[in-house]
């Protein structure tokens, strides 16, 4: 089963930063919180993933709280191409182990 | 990133008959593939793990006779839908696995939409 737990959609209007709730209260330790994104038909694409530190890549920014109870995906310009459903998950980085997805947030970029 | 290429992307067959999807990792070397299905408006349903040399992991709930999975190389894995029904008509969406240890990605394919009319 899922670990974390998504509002199913938000709407952001374009060049705004999207900002992209999850939470996932009983995570471990050893367990890391990964992004990914599906646009309409396509398949899931990475997005960026981190353990306990904010991470920033050329895509987004993550945030993770302290408690690493939560933590926030952030589009700093989002733009049309951006709507996709977002997918928040929690998984242990090591060895095959598997990506569960729960329901995601369906972003909407609008114009 | 790596690149996962799935074939076909899109296949119509008739009930009763079998449909075979091919997932390639194209630049890397991949022991576990993962196996997705995706209905309409819903998330993606992990349905197996495929490993390289060895049976697939099924989900429960998941019919191993119905969905054949093999996975004779490093970098393919096949899933066969065998008698198909209109009800297995499906997006389906595979993901392999790049690296070792603890510093694994995964990488999708770009999903089969399978329709059995």
């Amino acid at each position: 089963d899922a670990k974390t737990t998504q509002p199913p959609s938000m709407d952001c209007a374009e060049g705004r930063a999207a900002n992209l709730p999850c939470n996932h209260s009983t995570i471990s330790g050893n367990e890391y919180v990964y992004w990914y994104r599906q646009i309409h038909s396509q398949g899931p694409q990475y997005i960026i993933h981190g353990l306990k530190n904010n991470e920033t890549n050329e895509m987004a920014s993550l945030i993770i709280t302290e408690d690493r109870k939560s933590s926030t995906l952030i589009l700093p310009h989002a733009t049309l191409r951006d709507t996709a459903v977002y997918y928040c998950i929690v998984r242990v980085d090591q060895g095959a182990q598997k990506l569960v997805f729960g329901q995601g947030t369906r972003l909407t970029i609008n114009p | 990133g790596a690149v996962v290429s799935q074939h076909p992307s899109r296949v119509i067959c008739k009930s009763g008959t079998s449909v075979k999807i091919e997932c390639r990792s194209l630049d890397f070397q991949a022991t576990t593939m993962f196996w997705y299905r995706q209905f309409p408006k819903q998330s993606l349903m992990l349905m197996a793990t495929s490993n390289e040399g060895s049976k697939a992991t099924y989900e429960q709930g998941v019919e191993k006779d119905k969905f054949l999975i093999n996975h004779a190389s490093l970098t393919l894995s096949t899933l066969t839908v065998t008698s198909a029904h209109p009800e297995d008509s499906s997006f389906y969406i595979c993901s392999a696995l790049e690296g070792t240890g603890g510093n694994t990605e995964a990488f999708f394919g770009q999903g089969t939409r399978l329709t059995v009319v």
